[in-house]
């Protein structure tokens, strides 16, 4: 069974990066036809998609996001990564990487939240 | 503002029939498949529906997806206390070099 974490920072500081790695552990994140995706969900908001990378390494961001955001994956250590720069506290939110066959998010992590404050 | 537009709430005693509307436009529904995840209460989404109308292994055969031109829906059947939580769609949109979109989520709260 797939299962993915989450880790990195709680806490960032406003005008700051924040920086995300999800580990894949159970499949390799090398297989074909799987997105590696990040999904964060803002106190009292829904669901938003952050971007996802392709298992070949092609990216696809947010269009309100796009120039902020860097993902990438490592396949050496069966990981990918989220990069947000210049976060403000518009972007506390409770982080979660997913990924899966064909767009669909199959798997989830647990989520973890990150605060944006001084 | 969701690209995907749900209902914020929906309810029904246990073993009524739910359903959820997902509207969308020409751009997503109307041209790619629909997912449906369910977020029960201090946990991860968890996929419920993908393809439109397919369930992955493990999911009760009492959720069903459908799609109709731009809409979508989710339906519940034999509604039981479990199934207490939020709904979210999403499909890919192919306008602005491609994203993903999702309903705001729909509470469904078990009477």
């Amino acid at each position: 069974q797939v299962q993915l974490q989450e880790s990195g920072p709680g806490l960032v500081k406003p005008s700051e990066t924040l920086s995300l790695t999800c580990t894949v552990s159970g499949g390799s994140i090398n297989t074909n036809n799987y997105y590696w995706t990040w999904i964060r969900q803002s106190p009292g908001q829904g669901l938003e998609w952050i971007g996802s990378v392709y298992y070949s390494g092609n990216t696809y961001y947010h269009p309100s996001l796009r120039s902020r955001v860097t993902m990438s994956i490592d396949t050496s250590k069966n990981q990918f990564s989220l990069t947000l720069t210049s976060v403000t506290a518009a972007d506390t939110a409770v982080y979660y990487c997913a990924g899966g066959y064909s767009r669909v998010s199959a798997y989830w992590g647990q989520g973890t939240l990150v605060t944006v404050s001084s | 503002q969701s690209v995907l537009t749900q209902p914020p709430s929906a309810s029904g005693t246990p073993g009524q029939r739910v359903t959820i509307s997902c509207s969308g436009s020409s751009s997503n529904i109307g041209t790619n498949t629909v997912t449906w995840y369910q977020r029960l209460p201090g946990t991860a989404p968890k996929l419920l529906i993908f393809h439109d109308n397919q369930r992955p292994s493990g999911v009760p055969d009492r959720f069903s997806g459908s799609k109709s031109g731009t809409s979508a829906s989710l339906a519940i059947s034999g509604l039981q206390s479990e199934d207490e939580a939020d709904y979210y769609c999403a499909a890919w949109d192919d306008s602005l070099n491609g994203h993903v979109v999702f309903g705001g989520g729909t509470k469904v709260t078990v009477l």
